[in-house]
C-alpha cells in the first residue's frame, strides 16, 4: 500500500508569515494525526481526527494554528502568523480505526527565521 | 494526562554488544506501548509493540519487555550492528483509537 504522502518536503518562511501543510494518509485510514517534532525531542500530538471530525486539539496552538479535514481523506495543517518557535519537523500519520499508533509520512521541516 | 520518560538519552555500544533501553509511563490506564526508530532526516517507523495483556514480544534482535505493575518497559537489541544506529522513540497510548505519548528519544551509536 502507499504511504502517508506530505508536501511540501521543505519551508522556509520569516516570522509573521503564513505557511500550510498538506497531508494524504493512506487509504482506508479513517484516523489522522498531526504531530510537531523540535530537533532532539519526541514527537508531540497537535490534533488528531476521526474521519473528518475532531478527537483531540487539547495541544494545538488554536491562536495561531488551524488545521481541517473537511472530506475525511486529506488534510491541512496551517500556522498564521508563524512564530520562531515553530520551526520543527511536522509529521503526519494515519491508521485504522480502532488501532493506535500509526503510519509516519516524512514530514515537512519548516525552519522560521 | 500520560507522561513518558526515557532513558538514556544517548547510548554507544560495540557492534554485536546488546543494547537496552528503558521507559517509564505514568497513566495505568496506557495499554498499548510501541518503539520507533528515526534515521536522520526520516520518519520514525515502527519497530515493535507489545500491549499490556503480554509481557515479552520477540522479533529476531529486537525484543520489548512489560512491567505493568512497576509501570515501566524496555527495549532490547541483540548483536547489534552499525545499521541500528539511529534515535529510538518510545511511546504509551491509552486503550482505544488515542494518540502515543512519546519519549524524548535515545541516540544508539553502534561503534564497528
Amino acid at each position: 500500500e502507499a504511504g502517508v504522502a506530505q508536501s511540501p518536503r521543505y519551508k522556509i518562511i520569516e516570522k509573521r508569515q503564513s505557511v500550510a501543510f498538506w497531508c494524504n494518509p493512506i487509504s482506508g485510514h479513517a484516523t489522522l494525526y498531526w504531530y510537531q517534532q523540535i530537533l532532539g525531542q519526541g514527537p508531540k500530538l497537535l490534533i488528531q481526527f476521526q474521519n473528518n471530525g475532531v478527537v483531540d486539539d487539547s495541544q494545538l496552538p488554536k491562536d495561531r494554528f488551524s488545521a481541517e479535514r473537511l472530506k475525511g481523506v486529506d488534510s491541512t495543517l496551517k500556522i498564521q502568523p508563524a512564530k520562531l518557535e515553530d520551526s520543527a519537523v511536522y509529521l503526519c500519520a494515519s491508521s485504522r480505526e480502532g488501532l493506535t499508533g500509526g503510519t509516519f509520512g516524512s514530514g515537512t521541516r519548516l525552519t522560521v527565521v | 494526562g500520560e507522561n513518558v520518560e526515557q532513558h538514556p538519552s544517548t547510548l554507544s555500544v560495540q557492534e554485536g554488544d546488546s543494547a537496552v533501553i528503558k521507559c517509564t509511563y505514568s497513566d495505568s490506564a496506557s495499554n498499548y506501548f510501541p518503539w520507533y526508530k528515526q534515521e536522520l532526516g526520516k520518519r520514525p517507523q515502527l519497530i515493535i509493540d507489545i500491549r499490556s495483556n503480554v509481557g515479552e514480544k520477540k522479533d529476531q534482535r529486537i525484543a520489548v519487555t512489560l512491567n505493568k505493575t512497576a509501570k515501566h518497559f524496555s527495549l532490547h537489541i541483540t548483536e547489534t550492528q552499525p545499521e541500528d544506529s539511529a534515535v529510538y522513540f518510545c511511546a504509551a497510548s491509552p486503550a482505544g483509537n488515542t494518540p502515543l505519548v512519546f519519549g524524548k528519544g535515545t541516540r544508539l551509536s553502534v561503534i564497528a
